[in-house]
């Protein structure tokens, strides 16, 4: 099973600051890589998928980037709507786990 | 516009079994894998079961091999989970997801496009 390690745990910004969430998988996922952004008390939202490819309607603030076992998911500058948890998910193979999440909080 | 809209969720007792329903409309569903993921109360998203479009193809996480069982029915845009021998370790809200990608019987993992708003399942003496 491959392990996805997200960090930091917890990342305290304020509004248009940048953030800069990491997903370390424990052996090559190539670029089947995909972050989810979920909100208290709501279902988790797909947004970028294969890396870097941003699913439909999902802000050009938000990026992707990475291959391999090193992905970055980059919010250039951060709305008061974007503080929630960030999920990675992998698809290379079964069972295509997810990280453990990135709570993105206001400073 | 995609919906889907999951139900059943209970408190069950430890050892019960339970079934839920995940009902879907906007999109063409028999051509789309259809996935169920949970999330324990205050922790993080897990993956549990997937199914291809046509339905004979499954896939299940090792925590749940052999008491859930994911089926669906095409003629009523339902996908369901039967879950048996109920732990409390199962404790979540169950959601279920829509595949990405057309996958009617072929059955890679696939990224979840549409998500329904979950229901809870509570398993507890």
């Amino acid at each position: 099973e491959i392990v996805l390690t997200q960090s930091p745990a917890t990342l305290s910004l304020s509004p248009g600051e940048r953030a800069t969430l990491s997903c370390r998988a424990s052996q090559s996922v190539r670029n089947f890589l995909a972050w989810y952004q979920q909100k208290p008390g709501q279902a988790p939202r797909l947004l970028i998928y294969d890396a870097s490819s941003r699913a439909t309607g999902i802000p050009a603030r938000f990026s992707g980037s990475g291959s391999g076992t090193d992905f970055t998911l980059t919010i250039s500058s951060l709305e008061p709507e974007d503080f929630a948890v960030y999920y990675c998910q992998h698809r290379i193979n079964w069972p295509h786990t997810f990280g453990q999440g990135t709570k993105l909080e206001i400073k | 516009e995609v919906q889907l809209l999951e139900s059943g969720g209970d408190l069950v007792q430890p050892g019960g079994s339970l079934r839920l329903s995940c009902g879907a409309s906007g999109f063409m569903f028999s051509s789309y894998a259809m996935n169920w993921v949970r999330q324990a109360p205050g922790k993080g998203l897990e993956w549990v079961s997937s199914i291809s479009g046509n339905g004979v193809s499954t896939h299940y996480a090792e925590s749940v091999k052999g008491r859930f069982t994911i089926s669906r029915d095409n003629s009523k845009k339902t996908v369901y989970l039967h879950m048996t021998s109920l732990r409390a370790e199962d404790t979540a809200t169950y959601y279920c997801a829509k595949g990405m990608v057309h996958s009617y019987q072929v059955l890679d993992p696939v990224d979840f496009d549409y998500w329904g708003q979950g229901t809870l399942v509570t398993v507890s003496s």
